[in-house]
């Protein structure tokens, strides 16, 4: 049981260079989000899931694409990397039902656009 | 909308002693869960504790425990006997009672622990 694992680690992209974020979970929760940390300002929400092929915005979705094919898998894309998009990514999964209000992190992944 | 409000960017507590760390929060929700997650410097996220709000009874985690003022919207950390590991950037979360279709946790600022020996 990995428990919620991003690839990759770490990121440098120049701007406007597109990427994909990888999220996956394995233990068939239904709920999964996005966060990005940045100094200063504590993580905020980008997008979350509710289940399969349902996908909704968070605080900052702005420049970013989601989907959901899968209950294992959230991608998160980035399609004209900017500077501002330099950051922390978390992915968090939870699930619906008792105890199912806490949500467990990845390791997070640390983007840098040049 | 909610917010949450932690008001010290840094504390510093010394090996052994108790360090308390504020949280405020305002929400027109009467429930909704509450947080405190650490985050060392390995970067991941790590759940301390969580307070349910229709619960009266503060929560308690063997060295940490909360004081959980509802009225007042204040839910702080407590940590007792602190350790050099207890270093580390800690996070006041607010989460609405779930609904099947929304999933949000929203995230104080942060407090920066540093615990010398």
């Amino acid at each position: 049981n990995a428990g919620v694992t991003q690839t990759p680690k770490f990121q440098v992209l120049k701007t406007g260079q597109s990427m994909t974020l990888q999220c996956a979970q394995d233990m068939n929760h239904e709920y999964m989000s996005w966060y990005r940390q940045d100094p200063g300002m504590g993580l905020r929400l980008i997008h979350y899931s509710v289940g399969a092929g349902i996908t909704d915005q968070g605080e900052v979705p702005n420049g970013y694409n989601v989907s959901r094919s899968t209950t294992e898998d959230f991608p998160l894309r980035l399609l004209s990397a900017a500077p501002s998009q330099t950051s922390v990514y978390f992915c968090a999964s939870s699930y619906w039902g008792t105890g199912g209000d806490t949500q467990y992190f990845g390791p997070g992944t640390r983007l840098t656009v040049l | 909308a909610q917010t949450v409000t932690q008001s010290q960017p840094e504390m510093s507590v010394q090996e052994a002693e108790t360090v308390t760390l504020s949280c405020t929060y305002d929400t027109s929700e009467s429930d909704y869960y509450l947080f405190w997650y650490k985050q060392p410097p390995s970067r991941q996220m790590i759940l301390v504790i969580r307070q349910e709000a229709y619960k009266q009874q503060n929560a308690t985690e063997n060295r940490f425990s909360v004081n959980f003022q509802k009225a007042a919207k204040s839910f702080s950390l407590k940590i007792s006997d602190s350790q050099l590991g207890d270093a580390a950037m800690y996070f006041c979360a607010y989460r609405t009672r779930r609904s099947y279709n929304t999933d949000k946790l929203i995230f104080g600022t942060g407090t920066r622990l540093q615990v010398f020996p």
